[in-house]
């Protein structure tokens, strides 16, 4: 079956520091993998996609096929980027669609 | 171009109660999502509908269904409402399957 995991439920950094949001997936196919971010009191939204391979905000993220992973980085982190983050898959070829993780809550100090 | 709307914004059912919930999706995508967001944990997969057919499911029983107007606005219907059912449903649209999905603000059920 399809799963994401995101082991940290909570990441705080302090601000200029780097931040490194980790996810791992099981998919036996191709997999197309996304991550999305919820600010506070805002809706979840599409933050960046590993086929367009762009950098939003400063973040990126390389799917690592090989230890089924897709990490999210940043340099130096903002205190405008505490948000929740979800690491998600699209699992078409299944009859499904996207696969979501639990979502680690990055808290960027002061 | 307007975005994803549901209605209600939040209500509150008791157990066995039946409950229908609306998604307006964004202009020009004719696909639709449903998710159940439990407190504290990521979106799941309710089921999708594409052109007004169910185009996917998560495992979800067959007391949650749901439909889509010609218009692509949908609704997701839950029967015999379970307290484990207390939840934030988000609806998503996008352009085709699998292409960037575009998130309402959800609704918030609360079933006692």
């Amino acid at each position: 079956a399809q799963r994401v995991t995101q082991p940290e439920k909570l990441l705080s950094v302090f601000k200029g520091a780097p931040v490194e949001l980790k996810c791992n997936y099981s998919y036996s196919g191709s997999p197309e993998l996304f991550w999305y971010v919820q600010y506070s009191r805002q809706r979840l939204q599409l933050l960046l996609r590993h086929i367009s391979r762009e950098s939003i905000k400063g973040f990126t993220a390389d799917l690592n096929k090989g230890e089924t992973s897709f990490h999210l980085k940043k340099p130096f982190a903002q205190e405008e980027d505490s948000a929740m983050y979800y690491c998600a898959l699209s699992a078409i070829n299944y009859g499904q669609n996207f696969v979501f993780g639990p979502g680690t809550r990055l808290s960027v100090l002061p | 171009e307007t975005g994803v709307t549901q209605s209600p914004t939040h209500l509150i059912k008791t157990r066995g109660q039946q409950v229908t919930l609306r998604c307006s999706s964004q202009s020009g995508h004719n696909t639709v999502s449903w998710y159940q967001q439990a407190l504290g944990q990521g979106p799941q997969f309710i089921f999708q509908y594409y052109r007004e057919e169910e185009n996917g499911r998560g495992n979800f029983p067959p007391r949650f269904s749901g439909l889509q107007f010609p218009n692509y606005s949908s609704e997701l219907n839950v029967n015999a409402l379970e307290l484990d059912d207390s939840a934030l449903y988000l609806c998503a649209s996008s352009l085709v399957e699998g292409n960037e999905q575009f998130f309402g603000p959800g609704t918030r059920l609360t079933v006692l």
